[in-house]
């Protein structure tokens, strides 16, 4: 157990919805960050948070919004999802920005 | 930009045989660091083992092993004793410490320990 919390687990939902993916980071991790992984594919990194702020923003879709409350967890935001969305989507944590992440067991979204 | 290339797609051993994934990566920074990210079939992602570029000597994890020749921007790993357990996806990641942290990964090789 990485200490990453991810909910849901899984999500299954029609094209055109939108959906929020919750992370908890392991406590005292201040750094979120939120990467696609597509079948059979790497990872596609998202954006990343400190401590509230917005770090570093990677191949996010327009439709794809974040944001990391005072408490430190974080919400991913789809919305007006297409079919390709369909992926696991991991949250990862660290104590500061500059060291390893651990990572959640990923939320399954399957856009049918 | 930095990159991170895994040119092995897929391997397979017999278990307790040793295995060596390789990484090769490319960069201008001289500040970084370097991980191996193992991913089983539960597709949990999992830290293998971390390497900090200012470090000559190589890291170790029990049975994994990393050879880091910086000049070459080469980082592989070497898995001894390869159980059936060790089969997953093993992804290599670099990390810039000057810049914004970003974790910039290879695509990944599938190893498959074979009984």
């Amino acid at each position: 157990d990485s200490g990453v919390t991810q909910t849901p687990k899984h999500l299954i939902t029609a094209t055109g919805q939108r959906v929020t993916l919750r992370c908890s980071p392991r406590s005292g991790d201040l750094s979120v960050y939120w990467y696609q992984q597509s079948l059979d594919q790497g990872l596609q990194f998202l954006i990343q948070y400190y401590n509230g702020e917005e770090r570093a923003k990677g191949n996010i879709l327009e439709r794809f919004s974040a944001q990391q409350f005072p408490d430190l967890h974080s919400e991913l935001n789809l919305s007006s999802l297409e079919l390709g969305d369909s992926a696991l989507y991991f949250c990862a944590s660290s104590v500061v920005m500059n060291t390893e992440a651990f990572f959640g067991q990923g939320t399954r979204l399957t856009v049918v | 930009a930095q990159t991170v290339t895994q040119s092995q797609p897929e391997m397979s051993v017999q278990e307790a045989e040793t295995v060596t994934l390789s990484c090769t990566y490319d960069t201008s920074e001289n500040n970084y660091y370097l991980f191996w990210y193992k991913q089983p079939p539960s597709r949990q992602m999992i830290l293998v083992i971390r390497q900090e570029a200012y470090k000559q000597q190589n890291a170790t994890e029990n049975r994994f092993s990393v050879n880091f020749q910086k000049a070459a921007k080469s980082f592989s790993l070497k898995i001894s004793d390869s159980q059936l357990g060790d089969t997953a996806m093993y992804f290599c990641a670099f990390m810039n410490m000057d810049s914004n942290y970003q974790l910039i990964w290879g695509a990944g090789t599938k190893l498959i320990i074979k009984p």
